[in-house]
């Protein structure tokens, strides 16, 4: 079964507006991390947002903002005022055995990815 | 400047050669990571190296060697390659702080691999 799912391949938003991109993910591990990553045409993957598994509040940083639904599995992305440079390919990711004993370190498993284009 | 740098950006190779990817992070980061991009497949995490050490291999064919000398560099060997390993190969370096820590993966911007 997969891990994360993107159920989106393409949006498509309006300059100024906001917009949500949907990251589904499946764990038994009660310790997890989630986060959020843009990749440009030009390949490089840049991180966004992080939110872990026991955040009580919700990340933010800038324009970017995490709905975390911890019961439903979901963290979703959402870019408010969205800019012509946003247009690109958005990926969810899962960082799983955060907790005692845990060995994943850096490893993270994401999903299929979202392009997201946004228009003038 | 990003903090990791990938060469070559583009690599196109037959099925009999040998080449390497290099990787170079400025970060002063103790992991490194490769990732494979494949179409319309998600990121796989093909080799971790902590502390210059290799901590995980996930199940990659011999095909893909890798080597890292200090934890500065990474390369990727590839020899007799198949045209199905044509992707988009990411290199990604983090500072480790082991189980339970937050770190963050910089990646650099990729060398696209076709294989002929």
């Amino acid at each position: 079964a997969q891990k994360i799912t993107q159920t989106q391949p393409g949006m498509f938003v309006q300059e100024k507006e906001a917009v949500t991109l949907d990251c589904t993910y499946d764990t038994s591990d009660p310790s997890y991390g989630l986060f959020w990553y843009k990749q440009p045409s030009s390949g490089e993957m840049i991180f966004l947002i992080y939110q872990g598994s026991y955040d009580q509040q919700n990340a933010t940083e800038g324009r970017y903002s995490l709905n975390f639904q911890k019961a439903r599995k979901s963290a979703n992305l959402v870019i408010s005022a969205s800019q012509l440079g946003d247009s690109a390919m958005y990926f969810c990711a899962m960082r799983e055995g955060l907790g005692a004993g845990g060995t994943s370190y850096g490893k993270l498993t994401f999903g299929q990815g979202t392009i997201l284009t946004v228009h003038p | 400047e990003t903090g990791v740098t990938q060469t070559p950006r583009h690599l196109v190779m037959g099925m009999t050669n040998k080449k390497s990817l290099k990787c170079e992070q400025h970060l002063g980061h103790n992991a490194m990571y490769w990732y494979k991009q494949s179409a319309k497949k998600p990121l796989e995490l093909m080799f971790v190296y902590n502390f210059k050490e290799q901590t995980e291999n996930n199940s990659v064919p011999s095909r893909f060697s890798p080597e890292c000398p200090n934890s500065s560099h990474l390369f990727l060997h590839l020899h007799t390659l198949q045209p199905e390993d044509s992707a988009l190969y990411l290199c990604a370096s983090s500072q480790a702080q082991g189980p339970g820590f937050n770190e963050k993966l910089f990646f650099g911007s990729g060398t696209q691999l076709s294989v002929l």
